[in-house]
């Protein structure tokens, strides 16, 4: 079964709403978790690394401001897009590792859509 | 920077036959990962590939990784309709971090 959840799997919105995204590891606990972005047909880029207890960090080219990330308990992480626009409609899937030597369980991803 | 390359980006192939996907990448790294994605979902491990000489095979499927010559192979033998997807190639950049750099994926389309 799955050990990251993702919720929602599907928002469609206005321009100019924020939408929260929220990842949870369901059966052990992660101190780090990873937010990706993927455009259609095209791969996942790496948009910032989640760290509970303190602030993420974000790839270049990622504006922090937009993109909020809080992870404030060892099993969820939440990526709040703030007004969004079109332009950040997209596939957003995070995923969270067990172990180092383990690969990343990814949660089902977010379809967002912004009219 | 660590940049993660596929080839071939698209493939096409009857059942039955074998093919192989490259992934090159351009620095040291001991860490890859395999991972398969059916359209509209999200992404599904496959292999976990942790050291030069690691073979890894699970059905139709093995991997290996070569990490002097920086290069991973997914071998696929007597393919089958299930296996059509997408397969990414992921290096961690930064060792154990599981910081991923994926490749541009592979659409893999078997024709029965």
């Amino acid at each position: 079964g799955a050990v990251v959840s993702q919720h929602p799997s599907w928002v469609i919105c206005k321009s100019g709403t924020s939408v929260k995204i929220e990842c949870r590891s369901l059966d052990f606990q992660a101190t780090t978790m990873f937010w990706y972005r993927q455009f259609p047909k095209q791969s996942l880029m790496l948009m910032a690394t989640s760290n509970e207890g303190s602030k993420a960090t974000y790839e270049q080219g990622v504006e922090k401001d937009k993109f909020l990330i809080n992870h404030a308990s060892l099993t969820l992480s939440t990526l709040t897009v703030t007004s969004a626009h079109p332009e950040d409609s997209s596939f957003y899937i995070c995923s969270a590792f067990r172990y180092s030597n383990q690969p990343q369980h990814f949660g089902d991803g977010t379809r967002l859509s912004i009219l | 920077e660590l940049k993660v390359e596929q080839n071939p980006l698209f493939l096409s192939m009857q059942e039955g036959k074998n093919y192989t996907i490259y992934c090159n990448y351009s620095t040291t790294s001991d860490r890859l990962y395999w991972y398969r994605q059916d359209p509209g979902k999200s992404l599904e491990s496959l292999f976990v590939l942790l050291s030069n000489g690691a073979v890894k095979q699970e059905g139709r499927l093995m991997a290996s990784l070569d990490t002097k010559a920086r290069l991973s192979t997914l071998h696929i033998t007597a393919a089958v309709h299930d296996l059509s997807a997408t397969y990414f190639c992921a290096v961690d950049s930064r060792q154990g971090a599981q910081k991923l750099v994926f490749g541009q994926g592979t659409r893999l389309t078997i024709n029965p």
